[in-house]
């Protein structure tokens, strides 16, 4: 079985600041993981994700996240937040079973001027 | 090229009516998908096809169905709203299924049951 857990549900960063939403996640086989945006009133669009090769992942918008086996982590980053990053963020496990994926409860990131 | 649509934007129910949600696609993907998204849940998968004709049941199936007639079409339909079904649905597809895929979602619809 496969899990994710997101810490923290609210997320509030100063503009400029450095933006981290945590993700940890639980699979008896090897991970594919994945972030999700979803901005006000829109559907969920790809950040980045992980398949196999480079830990450290690039996205889109400067974000970045790194796979860390031994921690089960899939942390996302930022190192300079800006007004246009609010948005809810979804972090999301598959690999067990084709057209299964599991998503997080979701990480609502706010930036404050 | 739009991506994936969805129709209606939003809908009122009242207990016990019917209604049916259209998800459009014009990428020629072979999986669609059928989520809700609750406050503080994430997202959970409904139902989703592996392509025309076929459907299967996802995490939370209890109290809907669906029909995929047309690739590029999937439609979930509610035969007796309940307000627990209170929710935004989000449809997406996929071009084959596989785990490290991207989905591809609509812009959602938002249900209220009263």
């Amino acid at each position: 079985a496969q899990s994710v857990t997101q810490l923290g549900s609210h997320v509030s960063v100063s503009e400029g600041a450095l933006v981290l939403l945590r993700c940890n996640y639980s699979s008896s086989v090897p991970p594919y993981l994945f972030w999700y945006v979803q901005y006000p009133n829109q559907g969920l669009q790809l950040l980045l994700k992980y398949t196999t090769g480079a830990t450290l992942v690039k996205g889109i918008n400067g974000f970045e996240a790194e796979f860390k086996k031994s921690e089960t982590s899939f942390h996302l980053t930022k190192p300079s937040a800006h007004m246009s990053d609010a948005a809810e963020y979804f972090c999301a496990v598959s690999g067990s079973s084709a057209s299964k994926i599991i998503f997080g409860s979701g990480t609502r990131l706010s930036i404050r001027p | 090229n739009a991506g994936v649509t969805q129709t209606p934007k939003f809908r009122v129910l009242k207990t016990g009516q019917s209604m049916t949600l259209l998800c459009a696609q014009d990428m020629n993907h072979e999986y669609m998908y059928w989520y809700r998204q609750d406050p503080g849940m994430g997202l959970r998968l409904i139902h989703y096809s592996v392509g025309e004709g076929t459907t299967a049941k996802g995490e939370v199936p209890d109290g809907y169905n669906v029909s995929r007639l047309k690739k590029q079409n999937f439609l979930l339909g509610l035969e007796s709203a309940a307000p627990s079904q209170t929710s935004v649905y989000f449809c997406a597809s996929g071009r084959t299924g596989m785990s490290q895929e991207t989905q591809y979602f609509g812009p959602g619809t938002r249900l209220l049951v009263l």
